[in-house]
């Protein structure tokens, strides 16, 4: 079973509007951690956010913020007021417990319109 | 955060023959990665490379087909040994500080095996 689930391949978002990039996520464990990355066309890894699982509150960062759901293991990124720079590939991730190795969903490609 | 340099960038090979790539970190590091992304994919972590000792290798992947060093805490190198165009794929080095740390990559190498 997949451990990071983004349901959503591709998404067409118009610029300036704000976006919701889903992702839920399967554990066992108490302790995890949940991390958001952005690849654009370049290929770079770009660390976006991340949420802890005893967060009580959701980060943020600038215009991201994560909208995190412990009971549903969602964790979906917010991006507000969106630009065209924002077109990229973007990853939900996870680090389970006392794991080092964080493992990434299938990726939502994000398309924005002028 | 850390400065990963990749090398080589990019690079076109035959197969049968094998590539190492290097990953250099310009500060102490607790851990380091070896993702593979495969075109149009997600990233598939295939070991994390353990200083002083030999690699842990996720499923699917082993020690004959992708040997990895690690002789500190700032170097490592990954080889795709025997390659075979299925081998055509993005390799990344990561690295992370522990704890809530998130991983940052490396530029990535872009092989392609004709």
């Amino acid at each position: 079973a997949q451990k990071i689930t983004q349901t959503q391949p591709g998404m067409f978002v118009q610029e300036k509007e704000a976006v919701t990039l889903d992702c839920t996520y399967d554990t066992s464990d108490q302790s995890y951690g949940l991390f958001w990355y952005k690849q654009p066309s370049s290929g770079e890894m770009i660390f976006l956010i991340y949420q802890g699982s005893y967060d009580e509150q959701n980060a943020t960062e600038g215009r991201y913020s994560l909208n995190f759901q412990k009971a549903r293991k969602s964790a979906n990124l917010v991006i507000s007021a969106s630009q065209l720079g924002d077109s990229a590939m973007y990853f939900c991730a996870m680090r389970e417990g006392q794991d080092d190795k964080i493992i990434f969903g299938k990726g939502t490609r994000l398309h924005i319109l002028p | 955060s850390a400065v990963i340099s990749q090398k080589p960038s990019r690079d076109i090979c035959q197969r049968g023959t094998s590539l190492t790539i290097q990953c250099q970190v310009d500060s102490q590091v607790t851990m380091m990665f070896w993702y593979r992304q495969q075109p149009g994919q997600s990233l598939t972590l295939i070991a994390t490379a353990n200083q002083g000792s030999e690699a842990t290798y996720e499923s699917g992947f082993v020690i004959d087909k992708f040997p990895i060093s690690r002789p500190n805490l700032t170097f490592s190198t990954l080889t795709v040994s025997n390659m075979s165009p299925e081998d055509s794929s993005i390799y990344l080095c990561s690295v992370a500080e522990g704890g809530n740390s998130p991983l940052h990559f490396g530029n990535g190498t872009r092989l392609t095996v004709t």
